[in-house]
């Protein structure tokens, strides 16, 4: 499966707990994204990165929210002293440079109990 | 305000009839739009980029008024398999970086 891989598929917390996500993005895009999307909404913009860089990052992306792609490959999210309010799907997606299409991936169900 | 805005639906059509989405933006310096579509508990997938000049793709016709900020997708002979989320999508900045509306339910019934 040469797609956006995630993992894991779903990840079940406590209130408090730290968390953190993985995405593979399709080998050759340089550009990936981080959204978020709750139940009865559409994805939201979090952040993102082009190759290591990350060049921009949305208002909801709290201290406790923190991005990586060391290398320019795959790429972490990590989400520290996590709330209720997390819960909900985070989803990858990856882009070639000029391209309008972003590729998701399957997402990571966060749900904090 | 929002700044995509969809009807959220639900759209309960039978199977063979037509119907349209519509769909209103606020940033007048979008760039591009687009449809995406979203199957329960899976991830959105682009159905069709919108053209200023309306664009067909099958059954699938996708118009945009760039004066009004209005962007419309027309289903036509609708299938059971249409029965999802659609969600309309723009793309602001400089970065790609795509906005979601709420999206507009659809199920088709037999």
């Amino acid at each position: 499966d040469t797609g956006v891989s995630q993992n894991p598929r779903h990840k079940i917390t406590k209130r408090g707990q730290n968390v953190t996500f993985r995405c593979d993005p399709i080998s050759e895009h340089n550009r990936l994204y981080w959204y978020r999307q709750t139940l009865g909404q559409g994805p939201e913009f979090l952040t993102y990165f082009q190759n290591e860089a990350q060049l921009e990052k949305s208002r909801l992306l709290s201290d406790r929210f923190s991005a990586e792609r060391p290398k320019g490959s795959f790429s972490t999210l990590e989400i520290q002293r996590t709330e209720q309010g997390d819960s909900a799907m985070y989803l990858c997606a990856s882009s070639l440079p000029a391209a309008n299409e972003q590729y998701f991936g399957p997402g990571t169900r966060l749900t904090v109990t | 305000r929002k700044e995509v805005e969809q009807d959220p639906g639900p759209f309960n059509v039978p199977e063979g009839a037509t119907v349209a989405f519509n769909c209103t933006y606020s940033n007048s310096a979008s760039q591009s739009f687009f449809w995406y579509r979203q199957d329960c508990r899976k991830e959105p997938k682009l159905l069709m980029s919108v053209y200023s000049s309306g664009n067909e793709d099958g059954r699938f016709t996708a118009q945009l008024n760039r004066a009004s900020q209005y962007i419309s997708l027309l289903i036509r002979d609708s299938k059971l398999s249409d029965s999802a989320t659609y969600l309309c999508v723009v793309k602001s900045g400089g970065y790609n970086k795509l906005i979601f509306g709420a999206g507009t339910r659809l199920a088709v019934h037999p």
